[in-house]
């Protein structure tokens, strides 16, 4: 089976830098995928890794490692509207679909 | 830039009423995707969709559940009889190619209330 772990919630201050983990199991590894929720939103896409490293997309960064299971999204500059929930995906072995982890729920305080 | 959308926005219904969920995938899109999202709770997984048929489904998407591809440009998941714990809200979601790094592009959904 595939599951994917994160943190239930994350609170940092405006203008910092925070880090948003994700672990996962899976059978076979396709990469992992970063997605942005708010309140009442859907899920939007922000990231996708297939291979180790840093991926940089603004203010927005994903980082994974293979041979830990692990990856990692970074926020910098912080800004009240980044407040939303965070989850890490990834495709099932088939890649029919998708899974998501539980979401990270991120408070931005001024 | 192209959207998924989905109606109705909110949907109340009935214990053992039988709702249709509709989304009009991107244009272009060949993989469509029912996910629901109880309040607070991860997005989960009901069913992909690919060439006309359903590709896979999860366990929540038993008998009571059914998908359709009518017309070449809706999608639709039918909930034959509702039930309290399908209160929810259903995301349709859709994918441009196979390829597994492809983004889901999510509609904004619809919160279906089952009194």
């Amino acid at each position: 089976g595939q599951s994917l772990e994160q943190p239930s919630e994350v609170t940092a201050v405006e203008g910092a830098i925070v880090q948003i983990n994700c672990t996962y199991q899976t059978s076979g590894f396709y990469g992992l995928s970063w997605y942005q929720q708010h309140d009442g939103g859907a899920p939007t896409f922000l990231s996708y890794n297939a291979l180790d490293g840093l991926e940089e997309t603004g203010r927005f960064s994903s980082f994974l490692s293979r041979s830990d299971s692990y990856g990692y999204l970074l926020l910098q500059e912080l800004q009240m509207k980044d407040s939303a929930s965070y989850f890490c995906a990834a495709p099932s072995t088939g890649g029919f679909k998708t899974i998501f982890g539980a979401g990270t729920r991120l408070f931005v305080k001024a | 830039e192209p959207e998924v959308t989905q109606t109705p926005s909110h949907q109340v219904t009935q214990m053992g009423q039988e709702v249709i969920l509709r989304c009009v995938p991107i244009s272009n899109h060949l993989y469509f995707y029912w996910y629901r999202q109880i309040l607070g709770q991860k997005v989960e997984f009901l069913v992909s969709f690919y060439n006309n048929e359903i590709s896979e489904k999860s366990e929540i998407f038993d008998d009571q559940f059914s998908v359709e591809r009518p017309d070449g440009s809706n999608f639709t998941l039918k909930i034959r009889s509702t039930k309290l714990e399908d209160s929810a809200m259903y995301f349709c979601a859709s994918r441009k190619q196979g390829s597994l790094w492809e983004k889901l592009f999510f509609g904004s959904g619809t919160q279906l209330s089952v009194l």
